[in-house]
């Protein structure tokens, strides 16, 4: 199985900084990588497919970067709204298919 | 409107099995794969399996085989998974999700149902 690691665990910042954000897969999934948003009580959100591609509807501040096993969102200018849980996850290859990485936390300072 | 909305919450005891169903609205529903992924109180988003809503074909995560059953209903556009013997491990939040790649599924998630928490205990 293709375990995918997140850091930092819990990212304390102030809207308008800057965050970024680290995931990395235990083999390489090429760009086969995707990034969600999740607040509490809500479904997760798609951000991010194929490392890069910004999903319908997702501001410009947000990017995703990376290939093989190291990857990395960013988010430039936090908004209040950007206060959540951000997971990474694979989709390479099958079996076993997809899995997740354990999130990481963005939290106001 | 594209939506995905899925049953109410359920309480099961432990052996049992559960059925949630999440039915599509506002997008040509036969195209598009549809995920189950569910997520524990402190734990990761895990993925159980996922369907062809046209043929009915489904994958199965080897962590799940022989306990999770996807089916689907094209003419209700509901699709519908069933988790046997179930375990207090099982006690979780449930998500459909839909496939973001029309026909040939890519394995993300564009659409996510709102979710049904399923509780196991006796």
């Amino acid at each position: 199985e293709i375990v995918m690691t997140q850091s930092p665990d819990i990212l304390s910042l102030s809207p308008g900084d800057r965050a970024t954000l680290s995931c990395r897969a235990s083999q390489s999934v090429t760009s086969n990588v995707a990034w969600y948003q999740k607040k509490p009580g809500q479904a997760p959100r798609l951000l991010i497919f194929g490392a890069s591609t910004r999903a319908t509807g997702i501001p410009g501040r947000f990017s995703g970067s990376g290939s093989g096993t190291d990857f990395i969102l960013t988010i430039t200018s936090l908004q209040i709204e950007d206060f959540a849980i951000y997971y990474c996850q694979q989709y390479h290859n099958w079996p076993p298919g997809v899995t997740f990485g354990p999130g990481t936390k963005v939290d106001i300072k | 409107q594209v939506h995905l909305v899925q049953s109410g919450a359920e309480v099961k005891k432990p052996g049992a099995s559960v059925e949630v169903s999440c039915k599509a609205s506002g997008y040509t529903f036969s195209i598009y794969t549809i995920h189950w992924v569910r997520q524990a109180p402190g734990q990761r988003l895990e993925w159980l399996g996922c369907i062809n809503a046209d043929n009915g074909d489904s994958k199965i995560s080897q962590d799940f085989q022989g306990r999770v059953k996807l089916s689907r209903d094209t003419s209700a556009k509901t699709v519908s998974m069933e988790l046997s013997s179930l375990r207090s491990e099982d006690s979780a939040l449930y998500y459909c999700a839909k496939d973001g790649a029309a026909v040939y599924p890519a394995y993300w998630f564009d659409l996510w149902g709102q979710g049904t928490l399923v509780t196991v205990s006796s």
